[in-house]
């Protein structure tokens, strides 16, 4: 496709649940980050990986926050046993070159926990 | 790690010019960006600087300070479209990837 592309763009789980949220990155795009953006707030950085390597997760903020790229394409981010403050809209960007500083974003996958 | 202060709000009048200002502290300055998000849709690339000036892009400019950990971005010629949340983010480390601060939510009235 022509841009970033997130699914689902609303998920409702009831607290405990697991979720998983796809993102479709630009084709070619080496780079793809995960942020997980709060209401009134700036993006926190949770994951970043080149190709299919990651190499860093150092934003991801607990063990029950998990994330893959296993071919180099696609990302799943994936939450375990959700919890109300996981509520938030989750952004993946890409990027072809880091040198640009330029990050196309996707709409987001927003997480409402109940 | 990395602190990053922008002002919380600001308005402005159709047709005028503002600034947004943006303080930050890094180890390893790797470059500083701004990004427009519009409420309910992707942020969006407006400027990347890592040289110390003014960059100018049509209506947009931003600037970079390194030795004062100081940027702004400038929107001239307003227009109600610009009605948005202006992020500032800073690579620093040894990497490129952008650290946000909360954003600026700016409201253009007519």
């Amino acid at each position: 496709g022509a841009g970033v592309s997130q699914s689902p763009r609303y998920k409702v789980a009831k607290r405990g649940q697991d979720v998983a949220l796809r993102c479709d990155p630009i084709s070619g795009h080496v780079s793809l980050f995960w942020y997980q953006q709060a209401l009134g707030q700036g993006p926190e950085f949770l994951t970043y990986f080149q190709n299919e390597a990651q190499l860093d997760k150092s934003g991801l903020p607990s063990d029950r926050f998990f994330a893959e790229r296993p071919e180099g394409s696609v990302s799943t981010l994936k939450i375990q046993r959700t919890q109300q403050e996981d509520s938030a809209v989750y952004l993946c960007a890409s990027s072809l070159d880091l040198n640009t500083g330029e990050l196309f974003f996707g709409e987001g996958s927003r997480l409402t926990v109940l | 790690g990395q602190n990053i202060d922008q002002p919380t709000e600001m308005t402005a009048t159709e047709g005028a010019i503002v600034q947004i200002n943006c303080t930050y502290q890094t180890s390893g300055f790797n470059g500083l960006f701004w990004y427009q998000q519009h409420a309910g849709e992707a942020p969006t690339f407006l400027s990347y600087n890592v040289l110390d000036g003014l960059e100018e892009k049509g209506r947009f400019s931003s600037f970079l300070s390194r030795s004062k950990g100081y940027s702004y971005l400038l929107l001239k010629e307003l227009q109600m479209k610009d009605s948005a949340s202006y992020l500032c983010a800073a690579a620093s480390g040894g990497s490129y990837i952008p650290t946000f601060g909360r954003g600026t939510s700016l409201i253009v009235h007519p």
